[in-house]
């Protein structure tokens, strides 16, 4: 079964600090890797999406990932007290559906 | 429209009621995911269509859940005999089919058995 693994949190930084989120995965053909945010109530919205390891910039977001450790992280720099929501990392294998994680619920204390 | 939309947003259902879920995906959007999600869970697989085609309907928790496309745009998920264990959100999302293989999600459904 496939799995994706996320720290639940709460993972609090102080504003202006970076925050990093971390997300394992267990299927080795995953292809696609996705960030997205949700805040209470609300929908998941799309932030970050990487295919290639590396690092992969957007802003003050920052999408990492490595294959041969099947990890894949999410960087927020200058974090603000907006970004306080629950982060979802998803996992596809090309024409798959995603596979989500629990989420890690960060808090940004001003 | 510009997203993707899901109606009624709220259902308050008794136990062993029917109920039907719409979406209205982007438009052109080829695919289209049904997902069920818990209070403090991610999102879970239920059903993926490709047009009209339902290619993937492992994630239907039993055969009390039913869901159709007939002509490739908008998506009804039906329960049938709803339980209290149905209760959670209902996100419906599409994908354009392109290289970036993207999916947006709608607001969501929020279902509770009572």
């Amino acid at each position: 079964q496939k799995e994706v693994e996320q720290n639940s949190g709460p993972l609090s930084v102080p504003e202006g600090a970076i925050a990093s989120l971390n997300c394992t995965y267990s299927d080795r053909g995953s292809q696609s890797f996705f960030w997205y945010r949700q805040y209470s109530g609300k929908s998941p919205e799309l932030i970050m999406f990487i295919y290639s390891n590396g690092d992969k910039e957007d802003g003050r977001f920052t999408a990492q990932l490595n294959k041969a450790s099947q990890y894949v992280s999410l960087l927020i720099r200058d974090s603000q007290p907006s970004d306080s929501a629950t982060y979802l990392c998803a996992v596809s294998s090309g024409n798959t559906p995603l596979v989500f994680g629990k989420g890690t619920r960060l808090s940004v204390i001003a | 429209g510009a997203g993707v939309s899901q109606s009624p947003r709220y259902k308050v259902a008794k136990r062993g009621q029917d109920v039907a879920l719409r979406c209205d995906p982007i438009s052109g959007h080829v695919s289209l995911f049904w997902y069920q999600q818990a209070l403090g869970q991610g999102p879970e697989f239920l059903t993926y269509f490709q047009n009209e085609a339902q290619l993937d309907k492992s994630g239907l928790p039993s055969d009390r859940f039913f869901a159709e496309r007939p002509e490739g745009s908008v998506s009804t998920l039906k329960i049938q005999r709803t339980q209290q264990e149905d209760s959670a959100v209902y996100l419906c999302a599409s994908r354009s089919g392109g290289v970036t293989d993207t999916q947006y999600f709608g607001p969501g459904t929020r279902l509770t058995v009572l």
